[in-house]
């Protein structure tokens, strides 16, 4: 139980262009959704929290117009990346908690993004 | 801001010896969390340890919490090449948030 998966695995576009990934708890309830971000090597930042329903929460730092959440059902999350420019590069994760997991967040398997 | 420090940040071990990791952080805490990651991969959640509690065990893991110290530590007892992968720890304040470290990259040398 508690899985989570990202889509796409990865992705390479140009620069100038919007890049969506999405994140889906696949069997049970996510009541919030983190997304991190990765760099070679280093450890995830928080970017932004989503609770369902409700506009997300960002971290110091993140562009929200720069980095749109929307977390519309207890299941998706989305993040779109806008107008990607190659420091956009890098590895995306996201996570979730639940009613019946609150302590434990969950992982998706990250999205690679390269931004050419 | 990561609150999160981890050493060693490498460790190179033989299979079947021991793997300790030590993880230190800056504010008071609900929990501690340690993952694992394998390259290129999501993380994976091993074991969680409440500020109220002083030791657990889960397999051949075994975390530790002193928070008079503000530290954890994790063993892996009995290491195995498939153990290699990189782990960090991560601490929750409030509302879920996890803050993590920098992450210690294990290698089990068969």
């Amino acid at each position: 139980g508690a899985v989570v998966s990202q889509h796409p695995s990865r992705v390479i576009c140009k620069s100038g262009t919007s890049v969506k990934i999405e994140c889906r708890s696949l069997d049970f309830q996510a009541t919030t959704m983190f997304w991190y971000r990765q760099f070679p090597k280093k450890s995830l930042m928080l970017m932004a929290t989503s609770n369902e329903g409700s506009k997300a929460t960002y971290e110091q730092g993140v562009e929200k117009d720069k980095f749109l959440i929307n977390h519309a059902s207890l299941t998706l999350s989305t993040l779109t990346v806008t107008s990607a420019h190659p420091e956009d590069s890098s590895f995306y994760i996201c996570s979730a908690t639940g009613q019946s997991h609150k302590e434990t967040q969950y992982f998706g398997p990250g999205t690679r993004l390269l931004v050419l | 801001s990561q609150q999160g420090e981890e050493d060693p940040q490498a460790l190179s071990i033989q299979e079947g010896e021991n793997a300790t990791m030590n993880c230190s952080y800056k504010t008071s805490i609900n929990n501690l969390q340690w993952y694992r990651q394998n390259s290129g991969r999501g993380l994976v959640h091993l074991i969680l340890i409440r500020s109220n509690e002083r030791e657990k065990h889960s397999g051949r893991l075994r975390v530790t919490l002193d928070t008079s110290k503000k530290s954890s530590s994790l063993l892996i007892t009995a290491s195995r090449a498939a153990d290699t992968a990189s782990y960090f720890c991560a601490t929750e304040t409030s509302g879920s948030r996890l803050t993590f470290g920098e992450g210690t990259q294990l290698t089990v040398n068969p």
